[in-house]
C-alpha cells in the first residue's frame, strides 16, 4: 500500500479484555516495529520484525503482549487481560530493511482501557 | 541497550531565529540516527537522519551534526516558522532505534 495501515483508530475495551491491533507495512518493507507513545511521553520501543528472522522481543513489557507477523506482511499485536496502564496509542512503523533506514509511521491505535 | 537522551525538554523561539536540540547517545555500535517531528495528534514523521560515516547533513533550513567521539548529535533549524512548532525527537541505533523523550518547539510569531 501506499502508507502504514494501522486499525482500528480507536480502541475502548474493558479491563480484563483482550485487544488485538493490527498493521498493515508498506508493501516491500521487510521490517516491522510496534512502539507505544503515552499521553506527552516519547515512544517505547515493544517488538520488531525483520524477514524471516526471529522478532526481537526486548520491549514488551509483560507476558500479556505478544506479537505475530504472517507471510512477511501483516502484523497483529495482541494484549491479554487489558489493565489501565495499558491505555496509549500503540504506533506500528515499517522500513525497507533494518539498521539505518527511516521508519514510516502508521496514524496508530488508540487504545483507552476502561 | 542504547540509551539516548534529548535536551531540552521545551524550546520557545521567536520567528526567524534558530532551534538547536542535542541528543547524546550511549552505545558505540549505533550507526544511524534519524530525526522526527510530530505534530500534535499526528504520527511522527522522518525530517532528516545521518549516518555515522558522516559528520554533518544539511536539508534547507534543517541541519544535523554528529560527534562519534562524543556520542552525540543535534537538531539545527534556522529562520524557524510557526509551521516548525511541533515535538521532535531524535533516536539512534543499529539494527532498531531508541528514541530520545522529545523536544516540544514553540516558534512565536
Amino acid at each position: 500500500g501506499a502508507g502504514v495501515s494501522q486499525s482500528p483508530s480507536n480502541k475502548v475495551t474493558e479491563k480484563g479484555k483482550d485487544v488485538e491491533l493490527r498493521c498493515d507495512p508498506i508493501s516491500g518493507h521487510t521490517a516491522l516495529y510496534w512502539y507505544r507513545q503515552s499521553l506527552g511521553q516519547g515512544l517505547e520501543f515493544l517488538i520488531y520484525f525483520q524477514g524471516n528472522s526471529a522478532p526481537d522481543k526486548s520491549g514488551l513489557p509483560s507476558d500479556r503482549f505478544s506479537a505475530e507477523r504472517t507471510g512477511g506482511s501483516v502484523s497483529t499485536l495482541t494484549i491479554q487481560r487489558t489493565q489501565q496502564e495499558d491505555s496509549a496509542v500503540y504506533l506500528c512503523a515499517s522500513s525497507r530493511g533494518q539498521g539505518s533506514y527511516g521508519y514510516t509511521f502508521g496514524s496508530g491505535t488508540r487504545l483507552t482501557v476502561v | 541497550g542504547e540509551n539516548v537522551e534529548q535536551h531540552p525538554s521545551t524550546l520557545s523561539v521567536q520567528e526567524g531565529d534558530s532551534a538547536v536540540i542535542k541528543c547524546t547517545y550511549s552505545d558505540s555500535a549505533s550507526n544511524y540516527f534519524p530525526w522526527y517531528k510530530q505534530e500534535l495528534g499526528k504520527r511522527p514523521q522522518l525530517i532528516i537522519d545521518i549516518r555515522s560515516n558522516v559528520g554533518e547533513k544539511k536539508d534547507q533550513r534543517i541541519a544535523v551534526t554528529l560527534n562519534k567521539t562524543a556520542k552525540h548529535f543535534s537538531l539545527h533549524i534556522t529562520e524557524t516558522q510557526p509551521e516548525d512548532s511541533a515535538v521532535y525527537f531524535c533516536a539512534g541505533g543499529y539494527q532498531k532505534v531508541t528514541f530520545g523523550t522529545g523536544t516540544k518547539l514553540q516558534v512565536i510569531p
